[in-house]
């Protein structure tokens, strides 16, 4: 049973450029989470997606981010016109179902992408 | 919404000696509280969890405990080793839906 998947590893955009990042939950898994971790510092929760549905973006920043589930295919976290202060490592990590639903629930990292804007 | 403080943000402990790192959160709702440990460059790992029904857990060396009403939870390490060096994350699942946030880490440095 493969982990969640996370691709690419490392990513190097210049300032301006768009970035995609994309996230395979585990299987059987259709809750995904992305978290944003800066050089030195904590995980900072982003948005919260089901397929097809946000469930909470309130981590997201209110421009240049987006992030979607949808029912075929990878969550993709999309950052347009990147600036320097968006090199990160970000962290995707999925769940079988929402957390408080069910008692033996947890949540599962993958490797991260890590973003590099020069 | 949920806030996650831990403490203390290092630690340095020597080589046998035990370790504790301490949260809080504020979200009476929380009900999930789990502990991950992060190497660096590496992706968090999750290395034991508790819920609000038990108050204390135990794998080997890591144990968990939790005090509801005082909305506190602690790691215990014992017998530490030089593979435990790593930044240790508290998170609870107090996010609007349900989320972990997590308090920002502790790191441990444990000197042979």
């Amino acid at each position: 049973n493969a982990g969640v998947m996370q691709n690419p590893r490392h990513l190097v955009r210049r300032r301006g450029q768009e970035a995609r990042l994309r996230c395979s939950p585990m299987k059987g898994h259709s809750h995904v989470y992305w978290y944003r971790q800066l050089p030195e510092e904590g995980l900072k929760f982003m948005v919260y997606l089901q397929k097809e549905n946000i469930i909470d973006e309130s981590g997201m920043p209110k421009e240049r981010f987006s992030a979607e589930f949808p029912k075929e295919g990878p969550s993709i976290l999309r950052i347009q016109q990147v600036v320097r202060g968006d090199s990160a490592a970000y962290f995707c990590a999925s769940s079988p179902t929402a957390l408080r639903r069910r008692s033996g629930n947890t949540i599962y990292f993958g490797e991260g992408s890590w973003l590099t804007v020069v | 919404g949920e806030n996650v403080e831990q403490h203390p943000s290092t630690l340095s402990v020597q080589e046998g000696d035990s370790a504790v790192i301490k949260c809080t959160y504020s979200d009476s709702a929380s009900n999930y509280f789990p502990w991950y440990k992060q190497e660096l460059g590496k992706r968090p790992q999750l290395i034991i969890d508790i819920r609000s029904n038990v108050g204390e857990k135990k794998d080997q060396r890591i144990a968990v405990t939790l005090n509801k009403t005082a909305k506190h939870f602690s790691l215990h390490i014992t017998e530490t080793q030089p593979e435990d060096s790593a930044v240790y994350f508290c998170a609870a699942d107090g996010g609007s839906q349900g989320n972990l946030i997590f308090g920002k880490g502790t790191k441990l440095s444990v000197k042979p």
